[in-house]
């Protein structure tokens, strides 16, 4: 099994839906977080967590929020999806309190939305 | 802030050249520099990875070094594979190990 899993793999949507995308990891990491990626743009940071507790904004939050579950759990929600949000999520892990600084990644949700 | 800057792409080389993929970075501090692929329809893998100064990183005969005095961490591989086509991305960890920094990715492809 996958140690991080995303879910859904892929969603279309509407304008103007609610989505949520659900990340989970069995890595037993502290950290949590999410990313978008547009073709030419890279990955960027949308929000990410320290721990249960702990969570802060990147550097493209605005249209998201997230919750974090449970150290295994970190969703991430559209509250009115618009076309513009029409790219590919990653979700990612980092194991910080055992000294760890890359970051494991998630298979990645494809979200359209029309 | 933080930034990385990465040779655009695509490349297109031939079974067995050499490869260089270019990376430079601004910081401040000492970062971690990373190197991760993206294989079609894949998630990010990290690749290789730097944590000081002249530190060489090298996994599956690809390579990259440290150099803070150019502030680069370029890429490179001796002999590419058709299996080595995919996107690759330069990364940096501030000093504080809180979030990475990404270039916007170097889309690798590679004929037999």
């Amino acid at each position: 099994d996958a140690d991080v899993t995303q879910t859904p793999r892929n969603r279309i949507t509407k304008t103007g839906k609610r989505i949520m995308l659900e990340c989970s990891q069995t890595k037993g990491h502290d950290r949590m977080y999410w990313y978008r990626q547009d073709p030419g743009l890279g990955l960027r940071l949308i929000y990410y967590s320290f721990d249960v507790k702990d969570i802060n904004k990147g550097e493209i939050s605005d249209g998201y929020s997230v919750s974090r579950q449970a150290q295994a759990k970190f969703s991430l929600s559209l509250e009115s999806a618009i076309p513009n949000q029409t790219a590919l999520y990653f979700c990612a892990t980092s194991d910080f309190l055992r000294g760890g600084n890359e970051q494991f990644f998630g298979p990645g949700t494809r979200l359209t939305v029309l | 802030g933080d930034s990385v800057t990465q040779m655009e792409g695509p490349v297109t080389l031939s079974e067995e050249a050499f490869l260089t993929i270019n990376c430079t970075y601004t910081a401040t501090g000492y970062p971690s520099l990373f190197w991760y692929v993206q294989y079609p329809g894949e998630g990010l893998q990290l690749l290789l990875k730097a944590t000081k100064a002249d530190d060489k990183g090298s996994n599956k005969g690809f390579e990259a070094t440290y150099r803070k005095e150019t502030t680069s961490f370029h890429l490179e591989k001796g002999s590419v594979q058709v299996s080595d086509s995919a996107v690759y991305f330069c990364a940096l960890s501030d000093s504080g190990y809180s979030t990475l920094t990404f270039g916007k990715g170097t889309m690798l492809l590679v004929s037999p």
